[in-house]
């Protein structure tokens, strides 16, 4: 089946810790993005990457990092510099040509303690 | 930058109502729109999309028409379901290939 993983569904981390979620997608998707949910609201785009070694930041990049090394592949490390991480964290992938519909994975549930 | 106005939830029907989400944008050019939904704990779902004016897109009973002239594409559906429940939005294309989303409206429909 294509589509997009996401793993693990939950993540326990303590305060100081980095942590990476994992997001892969076998749709040959040329660009990937990382969206960050918090209750009750809306998506907003941490990172995004339209080709291979190369991203951009979104709306609220401070405190993450990616890295673009395989075309299907788009891991986020949160890092100790997120003031406040605990979140819903979804990642996408699309196709340049065409209307840009996204696709989501099921997403990862990040609690620091 | 673009931008999405969403009507507030919580919106709560009864099985069987009809149900209008409104949603108006700010975009530069032509954008693309698109509703998706998320049932609660996943990721979303496309659930309907327009890529030009006066288009409607339709899925599962749901429809929505892309309005230039208002820039809108409210969210309609005739006869909703308790399995219909969920939370919607509404994002249009933007620069950069990418999407702007709105706050979500949440759905809950009881019998």
């Amino acid at each position: 089946d294509g589509g997009i993983t996401q793993s693990p569904k939950y993540l326990f981390r303590k305060e100081g810790q980095n942590v990476t979620l994992s997001c892969e997608q076998n749709l040959n998707h040329d660009a990937m993005y990382w969206y960050r949910q918090d209750p009750g609201q809306g998506l907003r785009l941490i990172y995004y990457s339209q080709i291979v070694n190369d991203f951009q930041k979104g709306d609220i990049a401070e405190g993450y990092s990616v890295s673009r090394e395989k075309k299907e592949s788009f891991p986020l490390t949160v890092t100790s510099a997120q003031k406040n991480p605990t979140a819903f964290y979804l990642c996408a992938s699309s196709n340049l040509a065409g209307h840009n519909e996204q696709f989501f994975g099921p997403g990862t549930r990040l609690t620091v303690l | 930058g673009n931008s999405v106005t969403q009507m507030e939830g919580p919106v709560t029907l009864s099985e069987e109502a009809f149900l209008t989400i409104n949603c108006t944008y700010t975009a530069t050019g032509y954008p693309s729109l698109f509703w998706y939904v998320q049932y609660p704990g996943e990721g979303l779902q496309l659930l309907l999309k327009a890529t030009k004016a006066d288009d409607k897109g339709s899925n599962k009973g749901f429809e929505a028409t892309y309005r230039k002239e208002t820039t809108s594409f409210h969210l309609e559906k005739g006869s909703v379901q308790v399995s219909d429940s969920a939370v919607y939005f509404c994002a249009p294309t933007g620069g950069g290939n990418k999407l702007t989303f709105g706050t979500g409206t949440q759905l809950k429909v009881e019998l």
